[in-house]
């Protein structure tokens, strides 16, 4: 099966710009995840989706950061103004369903590697 | 409030056998993930437990204590490519899982 696609692989700005990340799950999977890898720790939740609609969004700095998963397929997370302290990798991950990681655990992408200065 | 402990660097030669300890605090709990994760690259499921036990998936097992809130991953015949950082992620029942630092393991000839 294909793999979560993430684009863009990097993406370089400058603080106060405006940046948008893209993913495209594995085909099936009703969640949705994005989380921020900041280089050294581990992955930490911004926001879960199942289907269309947001599970969890606690994480998510509203103020700066939103993201949509519109027909409860691909998703973008958008950041707004760009901090520096916002670099990070992003992840996008995906699960067959909520129940249980026995089954349906998580499908990690590539990420896109942030910088921003 | 939640917690989560694990060894930040764990070195070992090929062939050996290298043990992960993981110790965790959280609210909710129903499982503990493990992932690998390679320098640059994506993290990759591992094993889960949702019992107490053991699980065993080839060259990789492992155990869960839900009692002591004490897991660990066990990694047999080490190999040069599991090198990587190694994660454990306790789940609080809607697949949210909570991951901390991680382990770096350091295979070395």
């Amino acid at each position: 099966e294909a793999g979560v696609a993430q684009s863009p692989r990097y993406k370089i700005i400058e603080k106060r710009q405006s940046v948008a990340f893209w993913c495209n799950p594995i085909s099936g999977h009703a969640t949705l995840y994005w989380y921020q890898q900041i280089l050294g720790q581990g992955p930490k939740l911004l926001i879960q989706f199942q289907n269309n609609g947001v599970v969890d969004d606690s994480q998510l700095p509203k103020d700066r950061f939103s993201a949509e998963r519109l027909k409860g397929v691909d998703s973008t997370l958008k950041i707004q103004p760009a901090k520096l302290e916002d670099s990070a990798v992003y992840l996008c991950a995906s699960s067959l369903d909520r129940q249980s990681s026995y089954n349906s655990p998580l499908h990690f992408g590539n990420g896109t590697r942030l910088t921003v200065t | 409030g939640q917690s989560l402990e694990q060894p930040s660097e764990v070195t070992a030669v090929e062939g050996a056998i290298v043990q992960i300890n993981c110790t965790y605090q959280t609210s909710g709990f129903y499982g503990l993930s493990w992932y690998q994760q390679h320098d640059g690259g994506a993290p990759t499921f591992l094993s889960y437990n949702g019992l107490d036990g053991l699980e065993e998936t080839g060259r990789f097992s492992s155990f869960l204590s839900r009692s002591d809130s004490y897991g660990y991953l066990l990694l047999q015949e080490l190999q040069m490519k599991d090198s990587a950082s190694y994660f454990c992620a306790p789940e609080n029942g809607f697949q949210k899982l909570v991951f901390g630092t991680g382990t770096r393991l350091l295979v070395s000839p």
